[in-house]
């Protein structure tokens, strides 16, 4: 079964401070890498992406960091804000049928 | 407005009692896919559809259908709901071309099966 593995489970960050989770993956087929947001009662919202013949994409204060050698990739959010407090998930798609999510990380930032 | 919408949001039954949750979408989305939450486990796919009569298992499929007659809707049923099967569900859909990438997802349905 593909796996992603997803860090830390939970993260507290102050305001203005940099968050950053963590996911690593074993399947080399793998072809996209997304990231989704999930705010309390919600369901999740695509936030961003990139593709493996990418290092790196950023989107605002959202970038997403890519190792391909290491099977790594990671999620930078910078200037973090109270707003940002939520579930994040990062995953990872094999062909068009399947979306393998990570476990999740409770993202908490203080004011 | 372009949603995936879920009914019921919030159920409360018991063991053994045959249950519906309905997903429909506007989008004209070909690809729509079931998913669980529970804590500690993430998002976990109970099963798909890449079209109208295309049907496929996820990583968890047992103890559920489903069903794709038309295109915006993708009903998930539970013949013979046990606890385990308590938790959030969550259905998505996505256009054909990009398959699983984009993923809209409805608001949730959380079933308690006492």
């Amino acid at each position: 079964q593909q796996q992603v593995k997803q860090s830390p489970q939970s993260l507290i960050v102050q305001k203005g401070g940099i968050s950053i989770i963590n996911c690593a993956y074993e399947n080399t087929a793998f072809d996209y890498f997304p990231w989704y947001q999930q705010f309390p009662g919600k369901g999740p919202a695509l936030l961003i992406a990139i593709r493996p013949d990418v290092s790196e994409k950023k989107e605002g204060r959202f970038t997403i960091s890519f190792n391909k050698s290491a099977k790594q990739f990671s999620l930078h959010i910078m200037d973090s804000q109270p707003g940002d407090s939520a579930t994040y998930f990062c995953a990872a798609r094999m062909g068009y049928s399947t979306l393998t999510f990570g476990k999740g990380t409770m993202l908490l930032v203080s004011p | 407005e372009a949603q995936v919408t879920q009914n019921p949001r919030y159920l409360i039954t018991v063991t053994g009692k045959k249950l519906t949750v309905t997903c429909s979408q506007n989008m004209n989305h070909e690809y729509m896919s079931w998913y669980r939450q529970d804590p500690g486990l993430g998002l976990r796919q109970i099963y798909y559809s890449m079209n109208v009569e295309v049907t496929d298992k996820g990583d968890v499929p047992e103890g559920y259908k489903v069903s794709r007659k038309e295109k915006r809707n993708f009903p998930l049923i539970l013949e013979s709901p046990s606890p385990n099967q308590t938790s959030l569900y969550f259905c998505a859909s996505s256009t054909g071309i990009s398959g699983a990438n984009v993923l809209t997802f409805g608001a949730g349905s959380r079933l308690t099966v006492l």
